[in-house]
């Protein structure tokens, strides 16, 4: 079974840090991705990336970056968190052009 | 225009019944894929069936069929004899093309299925 995980369900963190959410898969796959989840917005991609160290914007990527070192490794990074930026944050993987498979999302709060 | 258009923002079932969760798409391409997949209260989103464009039969998975109506172009998702753990979040999304693989999302039907 593929596995992506999250480095954390739950994070509260501070107007204006900078934070890193992890996504670690392990299946092999070449294609992963980064969604936010806000109510009544369904799922929205924020970066994606076809293999390491390439990366492409998504629909929102402002506030965000990537960074792709290891295949199986995706981080998203908040470069200064506002309270805009509180959603859920779901990771996937793919290894084509079918299903992507999700991790369990992580729930980010600015406050 | 929204490329996945999810009209139902909310549904309530009876257990053991069947119930269709629309989806209608809008895209210029000949090759494209759709899908649906299932979020329930622990947040996690699970792929539930995936149709091509070019596929002649609807696709079926255990209990859940996709009703897949091209020139309407439309995608519903039916699950015959609903059970209480079909309590969740659907949503319907769609790859473009035959390039990149990333999907656009609907906005999700919230089904409730009660005893």
């Amino acid at each position: 079974d593929v596995k992506v995980t999250q480095s954390s369900r739950y994070l509260v963190k501070r107007t204006g840090e900078k934070v890193f959410l992890e996504c670690v898969q392990d299946m092999d796959h070449e294609n992963m991705f980064w969604y936010r989840q806000d109510p009544g917005l369904g799922l929205r991609l924020i970066y994606f990336s076809y293999d390491v160290k390439m990366k492409e914007k998504g629909d929102i990527p402002e506030g965000y970056s990537v960074s792709r070192e290891k295949k199986e490794r995706f981080s998203l990074i908040l470069e200064s968190a506002s309270t805009n930026q509180t959603s859920m944050y779901l990771c996937a993987s793919s290894l084509n052009r079918y299903e992507q498979y999700f991790g369990p999302g992580t729930r980010l709060t600015v406050t | 225009a929204q490329k996945i258009t999810q009209t139902q923002p909310g549904m309530f079932v009876q257990e053991k019944e069947a119930v269709t969760l629309d989806c209608t798409y809008d895209t210029s391409d000949q090759s494209y894929g759709l899908f649906w997949y299932k979020q329930p209260s622990s947040g996690e989103m699970i792929f539930l069936i995936y149709q091509g464009s070019y596929d002649e039969q609807n696709a079926t998975e255990g209990r859940y069929s996709l009703n897949f109506q091209k020139a309407r172009k439309s995608a519903n998702l039916v699950i015959s004899a609903s059970q209480l753990g079909d309590s969740a979040m659907y949503f319907c999304a769609m790859r473009e093309g035959s390039g990149y693989s990333t999907l656009t999302f609907g906005k999700g039907t919230m089904l409730l299925v009660s005893p």
